[in-house]
Parts: structure tokens; sequence; C-alpha cells
């Protein structure tokens, strides 16, 4: 039983235009949320994270918005650039406790130049 | 800084046979994880620990034991190597649970 949910395997946009990036959950009882970004042969860098108590967080060419009734996310990346290509996986825990992730299967970005 | 550093990188072992994955960090985080990686499946929790001599399991953790006995190392230990574990493990850390976590760069298993 997947908790976090990535649909789209993969997405590709062009270069200046934005990425969206989303992610679905089943568990209510999640209220914190994390995205990485993972390239080919290395570990997965920490992104951008939200709490369950916004709706939005921004950094950079980042944001992330949290819709809670509708236990979905989305990830912005405004504008793209071919540097961003890689995969994105969402993760999610309780009570803030992110020594319990539970991660998203990933998507996988292309931004062409 | 390091980071989180994974020895080995890479390893092939026979069915059967038992070896240890080693993970240390130099940045004094109390929270230290691993994860496997399998192929269209995202990172499952393995065991994590939450300071030096408390350690938990995660989503899957048969076939696997790890142990805490200082803040920078958290090594994982496979008792007896099995195709199904065939996969890549990354480890990794953090400063505290509202934080994110610092992977390594991953140790890419082979079991035959």
């Amino acid at each position: 039983d997947q908790q976090v949910k990535q649909n789209s395997p993969s997405l590709s946009v062009q270069e200046g235009r934005i990425s969206i990036l989303n992610c679905d959950y089943t568990n209510s009882m999640f209220d914190y949320f994390l995205w990485y970004k993972k390239y080919p042969a290395e570990g997965p860098t920490f992104l951008i994270s939200i709490s369950s108590i916004k709706d939005k967080n921004e950094d950079g060419r980042f944001t992330v918005f949290l819709n809670k009734s509708a236990k979905h996310l989305s990830l912005h990346i405004v504008p793209s650039q071919p540097g961003d290509s890689a995969v994105y996986f969402c993760a999610a825990s309780i009570q803030g406790g992110s020594e319990k992730l539970v991660f998203g299967k990933g998507t996988k970005l292309t931004v062409n130049p | 800084n390091a980071g989180v550093t994974q020895t080995p990188k890479f390893q092939v072992l026979k069915t059967g046979q038992s070896m240890t994955l080693q993970c240390a960090q130099d940045m004094n985080h109390e929270y230290m994880s691993w994860y496997r990686q399998d192929p269209g499946m995202g990172l499952r929790l393995i065991h994590y620990s939450v300071g030096a001599g408390i350690t938990d399991q995660g989503e899957v953790p048969n076939g696997y034991n790890v142990s805490r006995s200082t803040t920078e190392d958290f090594p994982l230990r496979l008792l007896s190597a099995a195709p199904s574990q065939t996969s890549v493990y990354f480890c990794a850390s953090s400063y505290s649970s509202y934080w994110g976590y610092t992977f390594g760069s991953g140790t890419r298993l082979t079991v035959v």
C-alpha cells in the first residue's frame, strides 16, 4: 500500500519554463513533507520542506505548495534550468519525525535547452 | 567536511555471505538512517537511529542488523545475503527530526 504517490514517472519541460512536480499522499497523519533531488550515481539532496501548518514554502526558484484537504503537494521550479534535470522524490513523515521518511517512487525531470 | 561517507561504493556477494556496509558522518548529527533503493521504487527505510545506543526498525528490516556505538558511525550488517538484497543502499544523517537529511553517495550491492 503506497502512502506517497508520484503518479508521473517523467516530465519534460523547456528551459525557462515552469516545472510542476506533483505528489499525493494517503495517510492523513503525515504532517511534514520534503522534496529531494537525485542525480545518477549520487545520493539524494534535500531541496525544500513544508510543515502541515503552512500551505506554501519558497526557496529561490523552488516553491512547494501543500493542499491538506486534497492530500496533495506540488513542487514548482521557476525558471527551469538544464541543471535541474534529475529525479525528484517526494517524502513525508508523521509528527515531524523525519527519521521515518516515506518516499514516493520519484519523477524524472528533463529540462531541454 | 566530508559529510556522509559510505564504503564500499560497489560490492558483489555470493548468496549466504555476510558483510557490513560502513557509514560515517562528521557533522555530529544525532539522526542516522539506512535506505535501500530498487528500480522503479522510492527509497525504503531499513533501520534508523536517533542517537548513540538507540536504533529502531524501518519498513524493510528483515535480513539486516544495525548498531550505533558512536555518534559518527552507523554500520549496516547483512547477516546472510540473498539475491533479493541486490540494491543501492544509502546512508543518511540529520541534525534533527525537523531538518532534511544529508545522504551519502550510496553502495551498489549485487548478490549472486
